[in-house]
């Protein structure tokens, strides 16, 4: 069965410095698809960033880019010159190929300060 | 303009009374979700569905039901709400072969005295 994890409750930061967030997954399929996504302070969720597992390239969308470690299950959300809008929970996210199940993490809070 | 929409926003009931939370897209995606949100949980989904009258259950089902007689409309039923069902609803969907990322709508927030 799928399974998302993410460990880190919350990250502070200042302002214009790069933080990462963890996720680790569990799937039996050889093949699946992982996203990132962020929750406002409104309740919107909205897409960020993805990688299909079949990619060797790290995903970079914007100030967005993913670490992608296969062997160890990982992918992880770097934003670079963090801003304070940044400031939302993230969610991880797995699919696995051939399914239509979409799993999340439990999210990491980050809070972007001046 | 992609969206999905959801109604309604809030909702406020009593425990046993039946609940209708409401999803349209104007996306004509095939395939759309209905998850709920607790604090430190995450999303948990409760039905996955294909297409009309094509759905498959999630990892929560128990208590809940859907129903999709449209292909842009995906409803999901509490009969009998209970308390433990408080919680944030969101509605999704994905086009086409389910590659793509999820669309989500801007939540229902029901609450079950």
């Amino acid at each position: 069965a799928q399974k998302v994890t993410q460990t880190q409750t919350s990250i502070s930061v200042v302002e214009k410095t790069t933080v990462t967030m963890d996720c680790v997954y569990e799937t039996r399929d050889s093949s699946y698809f992982l996203f990132w996504y962020k929750q406002t302070a409104s309740g919107e969720i909205v897409f960020l960033i993805r990688q299909d597992s079949y990619k060797k390239e790290n995903a970079t969308v914007g100030h967005y880019s993913l670490n992608f470690q296969k062997p160890k299950s990982s992918i992880g959300l770097i934003i670079t010159a963090t801003q304070i809008e940044d400031s939302a929970v993230y969610f991880c996210a797995m699919r696995d190929d051939g399914g239509y199940k979409v799993v999340f993490g439990s999210g990491t809070r980050l809070l972007v300060s001046p | 303009d992609m969206k999905v929409t959801q109604m309604p926003r809030y909702l406020i009931k009593r425990m046993g009374e039946n609940v209708l939370l409401e999803c349209g897209q104007d996306m004509s995606h095939e395939t759309m979700y209905w998850y709920r949100q607790d604090p430190g949980l995450g999303l948990q989904l409760i039905y996955i569905s294909y297409d009309v009258d094509s759905n498959s259950e999630g990892d929560i089902p128990k208590g809940y039901r859907v129903s999709r007689k449209k292909r842009e409309h995906f409803s999901l039923i509490l009969d009998s709400a209970k308390t433990n069902q408080t919680s944030v609803y969101f509605c999704a969907s994905i086009p086409g072969q389910g590659t793509g990322q999820l669309y989500f709508g801007e939540g229902s927030k029901l609450t079950v005295l």
